[in-house]
């Protein structure tokens, strides 16, 4: 069975722009989560979507936004980006509430903003 | 909240060495505890994981067993190789029913000299 893949997996951007993060996860499951990952902050939850719907949210800006498709396949969306959004964002799926909720993660999106 | 905490690193140790790193949580009800492991320029693999106090999660010579009583998820190894170089997170999420949030610790780099 595939992993989780991400894509772009290189993205360099400047500041004021915006960029949209890919993320398919694996067959059959319908969780997505979403974390950025920094050497000052470590990991940080984003947010969490199932069945097309956000249901948890991370301590980030309404600049950070995401969501999720019919087939599972979510994005996520910076706008007006900041040199502190320079990170590696990590997906990662599960098979949803009330069911296995271990998280298997894709390889990662590394954002630069210049 | 809740949080995790792990040994501070970076933690360097020679080839077929006993390895032990620390990790200590704070939640409220029965949270489910993981460890991840991150190969440089790699997104998170799971190592292995226990979701009730007392299990034992184990998988590549890697164990970890978790303590209701004193919080702790400490992971061991009794012989490392030069190829369990790499940073190790451990992480706990909530039961079943709860937020598919994973919760971080910030991570221990670990470097096997041959």
């Amino acid at each position: 069975k595939a992993g989780v893949t991400q894509t772009p997996r290189y993205l360099i951007k400047t500041r004021g722009q915006q960029v949209t993060l890919s993320c398919s996860p694996i067959s059959g499951h319908r969780s997505v989560s979403w974390y950025q990952q920094t050497p000052g902050q470590g990991l940080q939850f984003l947010f969490e979507y199932f069945s097309e719907t956000q249901r948890n949210k991370g301590n980030f800006p309404g600049r950070f936004s995401g969501r999720q498709f019919s087939n599972s396949r979510s994005e996520m969306n910076v706008s007006t980006l900041e040199l502190g959004d320079s990170a590696l964002y990590l997906c990662a799926s599960s098979l949803g509430p009330g069911l296995e909720e271990t998280q298997y993660f894709g390889p990662g999106t590394r954002l630069l903003v210049l | 909240g809740d949080s995790v905490t792990q040994m501070e690193g970076p933690v360097t140790l020679s080839e077929e060495a006993f390895l032990t790193i620390n990790c200590t949580y704070t939640a409220t009800g029965y949270p489910s505890l993981f460890w991840y492991v991150q190969y440089p320029g790699e997104g998170l693999q799971l190592l292995l994981k226990a979701t009730k106090a007392d299990d034992k999660g184990s998988n590549k010579g890697f164990e970890a067993t978790y303590r209701k009583e004193t919080t702790s998820f400490h992971l061991e190894k009794g012989s490392v190789q030069v190829s369990d170089s790499a940073v190790y997170f451990c992480a706990l999420t909530r039961g079943y029913q709860g937020a598919q949030k994973l919760v971080f610790g910030q991570g221990t780099r670990l470097t096997i000299n041959p």
